[in-house]
């Protein structure tokens, strides 16, 4: 595609519950990110994906919080039993190199997530 | 642990001023710096990508500038427009993990 796709754009959902969000990296890009953007509050590093490599999970605030790369294309990132400490913008980034290989990057414009 | 400062959080200017938004870091040890620009209800846009060896980058009227000895990063703007409007953001880093800003939302008034 064109740009970094991410779906769904909003979702509210109930305390407790699981949910799902999904990234769609530009093509041939071979890093994806996460990051949450809480009001008020900078982006926060979750995971990063780099080919084939074992990804950085070390921005995952819980073990309620997981995340693939099927393929090494699109990436689901789920939390599970949501609280409302959730509620946040889930953004997603992709890159043709590494951030500190040259690569710059593309974002996402994000799944706002409401959890009541 | 790499901190990223932007000061101040707000800035409003007349339009065709020129302006200079600001972004320290603590730690030199960086591989790049990337400006972004962010409208409300969106995602982030790159403006501008500094590698490390570089000091400057101009697209159009932004000029990005780096500092790495002092920890210092300077987004100018030429000739602001209201079209301008929008939240700026810094990123820098040494590994996967890029540490953000929390951003300058600049307003220009028409």
């Amino acid at each position: 595609g064109a740009g970094v796709s991410q779906s769904p754009s909003n979702k509210v959902t109930e305390k407790g519950k699981d949910v799902e969000l999904r990234c769609d990296p530009i093509s041939g890009h071979t890093a994806l990110y996460w990051y949450r953007q809480s009001l008020g509050q900078g982006l926060e590093f979750l995971i990063y994906f780099q080919g084939n490599s074992a990804p950085d999970k070390s921005g995952l605030p819980s073990d309620r919080f997981s995340a693939e790369r099927t393929g090494g294309s699109v990436s689901t990132l789920t939390i599970q039993r949501t609280q409302q400490e959730d509620s946040a913008v889930y953004l997603c980034a992709s890159s043709l190199k590494r951030p500190t290989n040259t690569g710059e990057l593309f974002f996402g414009e994000g799944s706002r997530l409401t959890v009541l | 642990k790499q901190e990223v400062t932007q000061i101040p959080a707000a800035l409003s200017v007349p339009e065709g001023e020129n302006l200079v938004l600001n972004c320290s870091f603590t730690d030199s040890a960086i591989y790049n710096l990337q400006w972004f620009r962010q409208d409300p209800g969106k995602g982030l846009t790159s403006l501008l990508l500094i590698q490390s060896s570089q000091r400057e980058q101009t697209s159009g009227r932004l000029n990005a500038s780096l500092d790495k000895s002092s920890g210092r990063s300077t987004l100018y703007i030429a000739a602001s427009q209201p079209g301008d409007s929008a939240t700026y953001l810094c990123a820098t880093g040494a590994n996967s993990k890029l540490t953000f800003g929390k951003g300058i939302t600049l307003s220009v008034r028409p």
